[in-house]
């Protein structure tokens, strides 16, 4: 069975600062999402990596297949990015899903 | 616009009712998913479907019931056997295949149940 562990569970910044969040798993994955819930429990999905790193304005996700490890960045953090950042990873075999426990993330201005 | 609309987006209802949770999809997408979640714990899963006339059991099945007749829909009944149905439920669903777009996750707004 795949486990999806995130850390930290909760973040605190200061406006700014730059954040990290990983994301490990335990078996071989297709893809791996980052998702961002906001409060109002809407979900966006952020990202989908198979290998490398993706940009997206202030957001960058990594991901190192060998170590099954995947992290994502906030660069210049805002108030806004506060949310829930989840991590899903999709087995190799089949559709399942499997999502961390997400990683609730809070910045001050 | 393409998207998932999921309805009701509250729903209050009695112990002892079934409900059921709609979820409908424009974007042509093969795979869809029912997801619970409760106050500060992750997304688990109930059911999901790959393919019309074809759905399997999640993590937490129990109490729950689905139907897949159409690609667009993926209804979810909430039964009386459900023991604690007060919950956030979100839908999702992925394009599968190698071409562009496929296995981007799109999720719906979600609905939220409340037992009384």
């Amino acid at each position: 069975k795949n486990e999806v562990e995130q850390s930290p569970q909760n973040l605190t910044a200061q406006e700014g600062e730059f954040i990290t969040i990983n994301c490990s798993y335990s078996v071989g994955i297709s893809a791996l999402h980052w998702l961002q819930q906001h409060p109002g429990g809407g979900i966006v999905s952020l990202f989908m990596l198979s290998s490398g790193k993706k940009k997206h304005g202030r957001l960058i996700a990594t991901i190192n297949i060998q170590e099954k490890h995947s992290s994502l960045h906030i660069t210049a953090s805002h108030p806004r990015d506060s949310a829930v950042y989840i991590c899903v990873s999709r087995e190799t075999s089949g559709s399942r899903l499997t999502f961390g426990e997400g990683t609730q993330l809070t910045v001050n201005p | 616009d393409g998207g998932i609309t999921q309805s009701p987006k509250y729903l209050f209802r009695k112990e002892g009712q079934n409900v059921t949770l709609s979820c409908e999809q424009n974007l042509n997408h093969d795979a869809m998913y029912w997801y619970r979640q409760d106050p500060g714990q992750g997304l688990r899963l109930i059911y999901y479907s790959q393919i019309v006339n074809d759905f399997q059991k999640g993590d937490i099945a129990e109490g729950y019931s689905v139907s897949r007749e159409k690609k667009e829909s993926f209804p979810l009944t909430v039964t009386s056997a459900q023991k604690n149905p007060t919950a956030f439920y979100l839908c999702a669903s992925q394009l599968q295949g190698l071409g562009a777009g496929a296995n981007v996750l799109t999720f719906g707004a979600g609905s939220r149940l409340t037992v009384l």
